[in-house]
């Protein structure tokens, strides 16, 4: 069963670049059958699409933060990252990364926030 | 503009049945859907995908009192025997090329 975790700095200051790490494990990242995203839910809030990404390089992003975000496939560390510049309060959420196939798999989450 | 509608919250008794609804926006009747649950400080965890022909497609370990169908534009998730562990916010989501989205999310109750 696909099993994935968050990693990164649970605190980042305004205007700098939020960087998370999502590590894959009992599969492959190079699948065929998966795209890799990123979900944030604010907190008492609802989950919010930040991006998804395929191994191959092909990235799509929610609109709304496309300007700010990229998302990148590492094969040869079986990880996926996710960059956020410009950092704002409204930033602070908790971050899941999740597999998106032929099933769903998520990550615990950890929780990132944006303050001085 | 692909949307998915979902009520705010729901309630049932113990040991009944509920049905949660997820409707895809005009012209987007013909998408599957998929459905998480997230229970309190918890991450959400993948039940199921459900198709516009009403198959679904369940997750590793998810009881057979979850299961989901279709109407038109509506996608569901039924939950039957309640149980207090079923209380927990139900998000579907849809996706097409170069898009997800999730719907607002329902909040249900177990009485």
């Amino acid at each position: 069963q696909l099993q994935l975790r968050e990693s990164g700095p649970g605190l980042v200051k305004p205007s700098a670049t939020l960087s998370l790490t999502c590590t894959v494990s009992s599969g492959s990242i190079s699948s065929d059958n998966y795209f890799w995203g990123w979900v944030r839910q604010p907190p008492g809030k609802g989950l919010e699409w930040i991006g998804s990404a395929y191994y191959s390089g092909t990235t799509y992003y929610n609109p709304s933060l496309k300007s700010r975000v990229t998302i990148s496939v590492d094969t040869s560390k079986n990880q996926f990252s996710l960059k956020l510049t410009s950092v704002t309060a409204a930033d602070t959420a908790m971050y899941f990364c999740a597999g998106e196939g032929l099933f769903f798999a998520w990550g615990q989450g950890t929780l990132v926030t944006v303050s001085a | 503009q692909l949307v998915l509608t979902q009520s705010p919250s729901a309630s049932a008794s113990l040991g009944t049945s509920v049905r949660l609804t997820c409707t895809l926006s005009s012209g987007h009747s013909g998408y599957a859907i998929a459905w998480h649950q997230q229970q309190t400080q918890q991450g959400p965890r993948f039940l199921m995908k459900v198709t516009s022909d009403g198959g679904h497609s369940k997750g590793d370990g998810i009881p057979d009192r979850f299961s989901g169908s279709s109407s038109g534009a509506e996608r569901y998730l039924i939950i039957s025997s309640l149980q207090s562990e079923d209380e927990a916010d139900y998000y579907c989501q849809t996706w097409g090329t170069g898009i997800r989205v999730f719907g607002g999310g329902t909040k249900l109750t177990v009485l």
